[in-house]
C-alpha cells in the first residue's frame, strides 16, 4: 500500500472552511508536511508539524496531528479562490532524510 | 521565492532523442533532487543528490542519469527518449542544516516533457 494516502478531490463554498486529511504508514516519521502547488508552479511548503505535537496554527490554517491513528489534516478557514491548488501531504524520518509525499489533494473552490 | 530554476519549461520531442533538463538553485544548498510528476500520482523520486560529485537514484526506477559538477546545478538527461517518458519532471532544493532539523524542499516550476 501507500507511504502517504490521500483522497484526490475535494470542492468547497468559499467562505466555508476546508478540511483536507491525511494518513501514514510509517511510525517512526519525525515531520509532517503540507505543501501546496499551484498551475504551472512547482510545490511550496505552507506548513509543517512536528511527531511530538498536537496542533498547530498559523493564521488560515491549522494542522491537526494524530500520532496514534497516523492521521494528518490540514484546515483551511474562510477558504478562498485563490486557495484552489493540489495539497500534498509527507512525512519524514528527520531532517536528513527525504520526504515522501502523498498523491495530492485538489481543492476547489466555488463562489 | 524560492531561487530556484529550469529550463525549458516546456518540450515536445520525438522518440530517440536525446534531451537534457536544467535545473539551477541560487540558495547555495548542498541537497537537490529530481521528481516525476504524474495527475493523480505521488511524487516519484528518480534521483539526488548530497553535494557535488555525489549521485544516487530514487525510489522510481529511471532511465534518465544526472550529474553534480557544481553545487548550483543539477541536470538531467535521457539518452533515447521514449513516449513513456511524458511526464512532468520537479527539481528541488534544500538544506536542513540551515532551517533546523526538519527538510523544507524548495520546488522549481518544473519542465513538462512530451514525447511523441
Amino acid at each position: 500500500g501507500e507511504d502517504v494516502e490521500q483522497s484526490l478531490f475535494l470542492s468547497v463554498r468559499e467562505g466555508d472552511s476546508s478540511v483536507i486529511n491525511c494518513t501514514y504508514t510509517d511510525s517512526s516519521s519525525t515531520y509532517l508536511y503540507w505543501y501546496k502547488q499551484e498551475p504551472g508552479a512547482g510545490l511550496q511548503l505552507l506548513t509543517y508539524i512536528f511527531s511530538n505535537m498536537d496542533m498547530k496554527q498559523d493564521q488560515r490554517l491549522t494542522v491537526l496531528l494524530n500520532k496514534k491513528d497516523k492521521h494528518l489534516s490540514l484546515r483551511i478557514a474562510d477558504t478562498q479562490t485563490g486557495d484552489s491548488a493540489i495539497y500534498f501531504c509527507a512525512e519524514s524520518k528527520g531532517g536528513s532524510y527525504i520526504p515522501t509525499f502523498g498523491r495530492g489533494t485538489s481543492l476547489i473552490v466555488h463562489p | 521565492e524560492a531561487d530556484i530554476y529550469q529550463t525549458p519549461r516546456y518540450l515536445v520531442i520525438g522518440t530517440g532523442k536525446k534531451i537534457t533538463l536544467e535545473c539551477s538553485q541560487t540558495m547555495g544548498h548542498d541537497k537537490m533532487y529530481w521528481y516525476q510528476q504524474d495527475p493523480g500520482m505521488e511524487l516519484h523520486l528518480i534521483h539526488y543528490s548530497y553535494g557535488v560529485n555525489s549521485t544516487e537514484k530514487g525510489d522510481l526506477s529511471s532511465e534518465s542519469t544526472v550529474s553534480r559538477i557544481r553545487t548550483e546545478h543539477f541536470p538531467l538527461t535521457l539518452e533515447s527518449a521514449r513516449p513513456s517518458h511524458t511526464s512532468q519532471y520537479l527539481c528541488a532544493s534544500s538544506d536542513p542544516g540551515q532551517r533546523g532539523s526538519y527538510n523544507e524542499q524548495f520546488f522549481g516550476p518544473g519542465t513538462r516533457l512530451t514525447v511523441l
